[in-house]
C-alpha cells in the first residue's frame, strides 16, 4: 500500500540536541511538507519542496533544517535554535504543488524535548 | 493571504444529531476547499474536497459540505453522528499553491 510513513512515533530529546524526524512516500510525489501542530493553533507550515533538491522556507522555518536528496524522502531537523521544539510534526505529500490537489498526510511524530 | 475562520473550536452533539461544523474563508476568487479529520495522535485524513465542479460536495463517514461563494463558506454536516465521528475536524483552503488551515474544531459525541 502506499503512503506517507513517519518515525519515530515519539521521541524525547534533552534541550541542546539536535534531533531528526524522518519522513518517507512511496507514492511518487513530487511536493513534500512539514507541518508543525500546537493545540487550538492548527497546522503551520515549516518547509516545503516541490522537487529534489530544492526547498523554501514556510511561515516557522527559524530552527529547523531540511533537506530533499531523494523524491521520496524529506527529512526535518529540529535545532537547537528553535526555542520552543515540543510539538506534534505532520508531514504532507502531494502529486503537484498545484491548488487542486489535496495533500496527504503522515502519521506523525510526537517530539517532547526537556 | 488567505485565511480561514473554523467557527468554534469544540462543538458537541448527541449521538444521532445533526453536525454542522463551520468554515468561513476570506478569498475573493472561490478558492479549493477541503475538510481534513484528524484522530487524536493522528495524521490528517482527507474528508472532502470542492474544486469549482458540483458546489454539494459528499465526503467519506456520510460527510458532506456546501460550497456557498455569497458567504465565502464551507460548512461541513452529517445527518446523524455517531460515536466513531469524534474527532479533530481541519478546514483548508489552496490558493496559489499554498494550503492554509483552520484552527480545528474538536467534535465530541455524546451517548
Amino acid at each position: 500500500d502506499g503512503g506517507i510513513t513517519q518515525s519515530p512515533k515519539y521521541l524525547f530529546r534533552k534541550e541542546g540536541q539536535n534531533v531528526t524526524l524522518s519522513c518517507e512516500q512511496n507514492l511518487n510525489h513530487d511536493a513534500m511538507y512539514w507541518y508543525r501542530q500546537d493545540p487550538g493553533q492548527g497546522l503551520r507550515l515549516i518547509y516545503y519542496s516541490q522537487i529534489v533538491n530544492d526547498f523554501q522556507k514556510g511561515d516557522i522555518a527559524e530552527g529547523y533544517s531540511v533537506s530533499r536528496e531523494k523524491k521520496e524522502s524529506f527529512p526535518l531537523t529540529v535545532t537547537s535554535a528553535q526555542k520552543n521544539p515540543t510539538a506534534f510534526y505532520l508531514c504532507a505529500s502531494s502529486v503537484q504543488d498545484t491548488a487542486t490537489y489535496e495533500q496527504y498526510f503522515g502519521p506523525g511524530t510526537r517530539l517532547t524535548v526537556t | 493571504a488567505q485565511s480561514v475562520t473554523q467557527l468554534g473550536s469544540h462543538v458537541s452533539v448527541s449521538e444521532g444529531a445533526l453536525v454542522l461544523l463551520r468554515c468561513n474563508y476570506s478569498s475573493s476568487v472561490p478558492p479549493y476547499l477541503f475538510w481534513y479529520v484528524q484522530y487524536p495522535n493522528q495524521g490528517l485524513q482527507l474528508l472532502l474536497k470542492y474544486t469549482s465542479a458540483a458546489t454539494l460536495v459528499k465526503g467519506i463517514n456520510g460527510f458532506e459540505a456546501e460550497f456557498k461563494k455569497s458567504e465565502t463558506s464551507f460548512h461541513l454536516t452529517k445527518p446523524s453522528a455517531h460515536m466513531s465521528d469524534a474527532a479533530e475536524y481541519f478546514c483548508a483552503v489552496s490558493e496559489s499553491n499554498q494550503f492554509y488551515f483552520g484552527t480545528g474544531t474538536s467534535l465530541t459525541v455524546i451517548p
